[in-house]
């Protein structure tokens, strides 16, 4: 298993802000990282794949970065409909391991 | 379209057993790669399966020994038959297409399992 850390886990920010989560591997994973976005009752969303790959679909504010170790979704010009918990997935292996999630709330 | 429709949840008791069922349509679950992830209440995700269409799987530690993914072909469902449930596997389980080994691209809605005596 592969110990992924995200920040934080929580935050709070207003309509048209930028905000960045950040998440960590706990050994190199090239760029085998994936971004989540899962909203109460509702099937998770994919949103970033390989790390930087935007989904069909979404929204070009949802951008990622990263790999190695160090990754990070940045979301600009926040919407209303961005109030969700975001979580990084791993898939490095065999494993599939999540972080912990970020909770994103909209003042 | 693609779409997945888990079922079989249900109120079971520790040491009990359930399968859970995920119907797939618009893609073969069998030429696919395909995992099953669970939410526990008020926790995080957490991977629990995969299948692989070469028909390997892969488990978490926590339900190793326990847990069996499969898949019946001709009904294109995926299934997790659950052993030896204990009070911490409750949550709702989601089924989703594993796509290129790497990201989750289409997931179910989930059906809810409740662990309790």
């Amino acid at each position: 298993d592969i110990a992924m850390t995200q920040s934080p886990s929580s935050l709070s920010a207003s309509v048209g802000d930028r905000v960045t989560i950040t998440c960590r591997a706990g050994q190199s994973i090239s760029q085998y990282l994936s971004w989540y976005q899962h909203k109460p009752g509702k099937a998770p969303k994919l949103l970033i794949y390989g790390a930087s790959t935007l989904q069909t679909g979404v929204p070009s504010r949802f951008s990622g970065s990263g790999s190695g170790s160090h990754f990070t979704l940045i979301i600009n010009n926040l919407q209303p409909e961005d109030s969700a918990t975001y979580y990084c997935q791993q898939s490095y292996g065999t494993s599939y391991d999540f972080g912990q999630g970020t909770r994103l709330e909209i003042k | 379209e693609v779409q997945l429709e888990e079922s079989g949840g249900d109120l079971v008791q520790p040491g009990g057993s359930l399968r859970l069922s995920c119907a797939a349509s618009g893609f073969s679950v069998s030429g696919n790669y395909m995992s099953w992830v669970r939410q526990a209440p008020g926790k995080g995700l957490e991977w629990v399966s995969s299948i692989y269409a070469s028909g390997h799987t892969y488990y978490t530690h926590s339900v190793e020994g326990r847990f069996t993914v499969s898949r019946d072909t001709s009904k294109n469902i995926l299934y997790l038959q659950m052993n030896s449930l204990r009070p911490d596997d409750a949550g709702v389980y989601y089924c989703a297409r594993l796509a290129d080994i790497r990201w989750l691209d289409y997931w179910g809605q989930g059906t809810l399992v409740a662990v309790s005596s």
